[in-house]
């Protein structure tokens, strides 16, 4: 059964990156899509961005781009999401969440988030 | 970007009651809408997929339907463990979004 762990909480001072792992524990992350979407004290649910693995195409939230940076490495199954120049409002719980992967009129499109990482705190702090 | 709009934001319920939360996207979105269930301090967990397949494992008390732009989720019958918050999610377009969030509160 595979699983997603994550690596463990962070503090980071402002302007600083944070590099988050997530390991698919006990197999692999297959032809799948691979997103990171993060929650903010007491607030709901935010797409960062994900990779889809079938065709090796990372995609991006407008909002992070030039910031973020999602990559695999297969020999590990371990998924990495690196997010740079942080500020205090990059405080959050970060989650890596493998997904189906759909296609249609010949493309390839993010599906559901069917297994989802333990998640990692990201404190951003002076 | 495609905008999810979920109402209520919270609700107030009983054990054993039938409750419905709607999910209004921005733009047809076909069926591509997904719902999740999440608990305080842990993961986010499918529950149904393309609007209305139910995920594996998941009890057969919840249900989703719709297509285009307005869509439920549909608990039949609440149980103690089902009082906490519930997402939509679109996956028609990048980037993907989700809706605000349900609170199901015991009443």
């Amino acid at each position: 059964q595979v699983q997603l762990v994550q690596s463990g909480a962070e503090v980071k001072k402002p302007g600083s990156s944070v590099k988050v792992s997530c390991k698919a524990s006990g197999g692999s992350f297959g032809s799948k899509a691979v997103s990171w979407v993060r929650q903010a004290p007491g607030q709901g649910l935010e797409w960062m961005g994900g990779i889809l693995l079938i065709i090796g195409t990372t995609n991006y939230a407008q909002k992070f781009k030039g910031r973020v940076t999602i990559t695999t490495d297969e020999s590990t199954t371990t998924a990495y999401m690196e997010l740079s120049s942080l500020r205090y409002e990059d405080t959050a719980v970060y989650y890596c969440a493998k997904g189906g992967v759909m296609v249609r009129g010949g493309n390839y499109y993010y599906y559901y988030m069917d297994l989802w990482g333990n998640g990692t705190t990201v404190t951003v702090s002076s | 970007d495609i905008q999810m709009t979920q109402s209520p934001s919270s609700l107030s319920a009983s054990v054993g009651d039938r409750v419905t939360i709607t999910c209004r996207a921005s733009q047809n979105i076909n069926n591509y809408l997904n719902w999740y269930q999440q608990k305080p301090g842990k993961a986010p967990k499918l529950l149904i997929y393309a609007a209305s397949s139910l995920q594996t494992g998941v009890p057969s008390r919840f249900g989703g339907s719709g297509s285009g732009t307005d869509f439920t989720l549909t608990i039949s019958s609440l149980q103690p463990e089902d009082f906490t918050t519930y997402y939509c999610q679109q996956s028609y377009s990048t980037p993907l979004t989700f809706g605000g969030g349900t609170k199901v509160e015991i009443k």
